[in-house]
């Protein structure tokens, strides 16, 4: 299996700070014949299922805020927050879509500092 | 987008069998560009997938292999749903279970918490 593994598993960050996590996977995710790295990232809150902020290692869902970046390639990715606003607190999901069994990482959760 | 409804029981005692189902719309489940997964999420094993079912030409499943002797998918194109069937369950079964849409999982159903307990 593809282990993805992020870090840090908790952040505290002040708002309008730049919140980074980052996510390694055991093998490699990236995708010869479309030459895009099939990583995605989440965030979830209570209650409620994940929410897909980003696809292909860093295009951003239909509806995502722009603060929402992420970048990397091969088996290092980053989710980057540029300004934390008070409705991300959640907790941050990586997950590779390359090969099976997809897998996701353990999560990490940002909270206010 | 599509929407995805899901229905079963989420109280199970060991060994019976885990069946839940998830109702589509906005989409066709015969879609030759989709597949359809059940995820599930426990403090334990966080966020795992369990297995999918897709068309090309004909039906397809794939399946983890920590549950692969115990699961079933099954597509039902008359209803435009798809079920799961988990046999012979036991408490580290208990989980919260997704049904979800994709690869890089756009869509998902509203999760059904199952607990098993005797």
């Amino acid at each position: 299996d593809n282990v993805m593994t992020q870090s840090p598993d908790s952040l505290a960050v002040s708002l309008g700070e730049r919140a980074t996590i980052s996510c390694k996977s055991s093998q490699t995710v990236l995708s010869s014949h479309a030459n895009k790295n099939d990583v995605a990232w989440y965030l979830q809150k209570p209650g409620q299922p994940p929410k897909l902020l980003i696809y292909w290692a860093s295009t951003r869902e239909s509806g995502v805020p722009d603060r929402f970046s992420g970048s990397g390639s091969g088996t290092d990715f980053t989710l980057t927050i540029s300004s934390l606003q008070a409705e991300d607190v959640a907790v941050y999901y990586c997950q590779q879509y390359y090969s099976l069994p997809l897998t996701f990482g353990g999560g990490t959760k940002v909270e206010i500092k | 987008q599509a929407q995805l409804q899901q229905s079963g029981p989420g109280l199970l005692k060991p060994s019976q069998t885990l069946s839940l189902t998830c109702a589509i719309s906005g989409a066709n489940i015969s879609s030759n560009i989709d597949a359809w997964n059940w995820i599930r999420q426990s403090p334990s094993r966080g966020l795992e997938w369990l297995g999918r079912t897709y068309y090309r030409s004909q039906w397809h499943s794939d399946y983890a292999v920590s549950v692969r002797s115990r699961i079933t998918i099954t597509p039902d194109t008359s209803k435009n749903q798809f079920s799961l069937r988990l046999t012979s369950v036991i408490p580290e079964d208990t989980a919260v279970y997704y049904c979800a849409r994709g690869w890089a999982v756009a869509d998902w159903g509203q999760g059904t918490l199952v607990t098993v307990s005797s």
